[in-house]
């Protein structure tokens, strides 16, 4: 199957910076990428969706100015947590697909985000 | 709006045990459904992806079920293993967007 990777995997840093991540689909291109977050012992729940060259789509309850997204290629979008505070420490997980190709999302590995 | 649940929650079974693990969905109206595995602190894998028009899909000792009347599915592993614990997660897929909808999620223990 598909590779997607994920940088960081693991981040800890001070409240009040901010933190980028990093979802990269290594062997395929992908129109859209989906960005999850996932609390301890809970479900994944979307935060937004990206398309390639365009603003990102984000689910009700998600702040966009908080959580910026940027998909500027076909292999690589961005999830910036701006000002980021303990509240937001979570493990973050972006998907890679690709319409009309495969039904299939294929998932990056995770970062793990702890805000001190 | 799309409601996705998991029963049960946590499960423990002793090596060498059928078993099945369920998924209900609360709008029948799906595009697709996905059951994923995930180990602690990783990713996911996908497992099995069935779309509406179909009743079923078999990989290895894997098979899942679907039933969107009754908006329902179920995922059965047959002659469980150690490495078979792990959380699986259901996903509902509502249109052709890509977007997914998850459960909760069954954490599984296979006792050697």
């Amino acid at each position: 199957g598909a590779v997607v990777s994920q940088h960081p995997s693991r981040v800890i840093c001070k409240s009040g910076t901010s933190v980028k991540i990093e979802c990269r689909s290594l062997d395929f291109q992908a129109t859209t990428m989906f960005w999850y977050r996932q609390f301890p012992k809970q479900s994944l729940m979307l935060m937004a969706t990206s398309n390639e060259g365009s603003k990102a789509t984000y689910e009700q309850g998600v702040e966009k100015d908080k959580f910026l997204i940027n998909h500027a290629s076909l292999t690589l979008s961005t999830l910036t947590v701006t000002s980021a505070h303990p509240e937001d420490s979570s493990f973050y997980i972006c998907s890679a697909w690709t319409s009309g190709v495969t039904d299939t999302q294929y998932f990056g590995p995770g970062t793990r985000l702890t805000v001190l | 709006k799309q409601e996705v649940t998991q029963i049960p929650a946590a499960l423990s079974v002793p090596e060498g045990e059928n078993l099945v693990l369920n998924c209900s969905f609360t709008d029948s109206a799906i595009y697709n459904l996905q059951w994923f595995r995930q180990d602690p602190g990783k990713g996911l894998t996908s497992l099995l992806l069935i779309q509406s028009s179909q009743r079923e899909q078999t990989s290895g000792r894997l098979n899942a079920s679907l039933d969107k009347s009754s908006g329902r599915s179920t995922l059965y592993i047959a002659a469980s293993q150690p490495g078979d614990s792990a959380t699986y997660l259901c996903a509902v897929g509502s249109s052709n967007t890509g977007k997914l909808i998850f459960g909760q999620g069954t954490t599984l223990q296979v006792k050697p």
